[in-house]
């Protein structure tokens, strides 16, 4: 059973930059194929995809709308993915949520499957 | 304003049916399978149902997803009052580079 967990700072200045952790257990970062995803969600409101990271090779995508502010990375030393957001804003606050993005190997859709329990981030 | 819409709120009595709708355009709900997620307050989103309409193990059978076209469905039938939670359609978007979308959420509440 895979689990995932967020860490970093509660609190982050604007226009400096976020970072947060998401620490893997119970799989292999590199293992199986999967992107590891993070998601936030302002408080009250929906869920927004931040980017994302390949197990096999570190490949990225990330949504458009972040304008290139949002780096994603792996350690595959200590299993952890993590996220760097540049410039931030008080638009930025948000529960930030890693998540494994599992591609069924039938289908080849793929889906979030398991989620860490998020972080609150305010930018302050 | 998301990319997939659905409704802001929906609601039944214990033992009814109910249906959350969620629409979207040809790059998105067109062209790639659709999967829902349940969230209750304060905690993580947890995935409800994958590729329009499989359930995870676990989730009983009185969920169940379709998709037709540009649309898809979540119908919940027998509702219980643990039911009530927010739910959040979601895809993945051609458009540009790629992204996955998410619809707003539905609120689901048992009278």
């Amino acid at each position: 059973q895979v689990h995932l967990q967020e860490s970093g700072p509660g609190v982050v200045k604007p226009s400096q930059t976020l970072s947060l952790t998401c620490t893997v257990s119970g799989d292999s970062i590199t293992g199986g194929g999967y992107f590891w995803s993070w998601i936030r969600q302002p408080a009250g409101r929906g869920l927004q995809w931040i980017g994302r990271i390949y197990s096999r090779g570190g490949t990225t995508n990330y949504n458009p709308s972040l304008k290139s502010r949002a780096t994603i990375s792996m350690d595959t030393s200590t299993n952890q993915f993590s996220l760097e957001l540049t410039s931030v804003t008080a638009a930025d606050t948000a529960v930030y949520y890693c998540a494994r993005d599992f591609i069924d190997s039938r289908t080849y859709w793929d889906y979030f499957d398991s989620w860490g329990q998020g972080a609150l981030v305010t930018v302050s | 304003q998301s990319v997939l819409t659905q409704p802001p709120s929906a609601s039944g009595t214990p033992g009814q049916s109910v249906i959350i709708s969620c629409s979207g355009s040809s790059s998105d709900i067109g062209t790639n399978a659709v999967h829902w997620y349940q969230q209750f307050p304060g905690t993580a989103p947890k995935l409800l149902i994958y590729s329009n309409s499989e359930r995870p193990s676990g989730v009983p059978d009185r969920f169940s997803g379709s998709k037709s076209g540009t649309s898809a469905s979540l119908a919940i039938s027998g509702l219980q009052s643990e039911d009530e939670a927010q739910y959040y359609c979601a895809t993945w978007d051609e458009r540009l580079t790629g992204s996955w979308v998410f619809g707003g959420g539905t609120k689901l509440t048992v009278l």
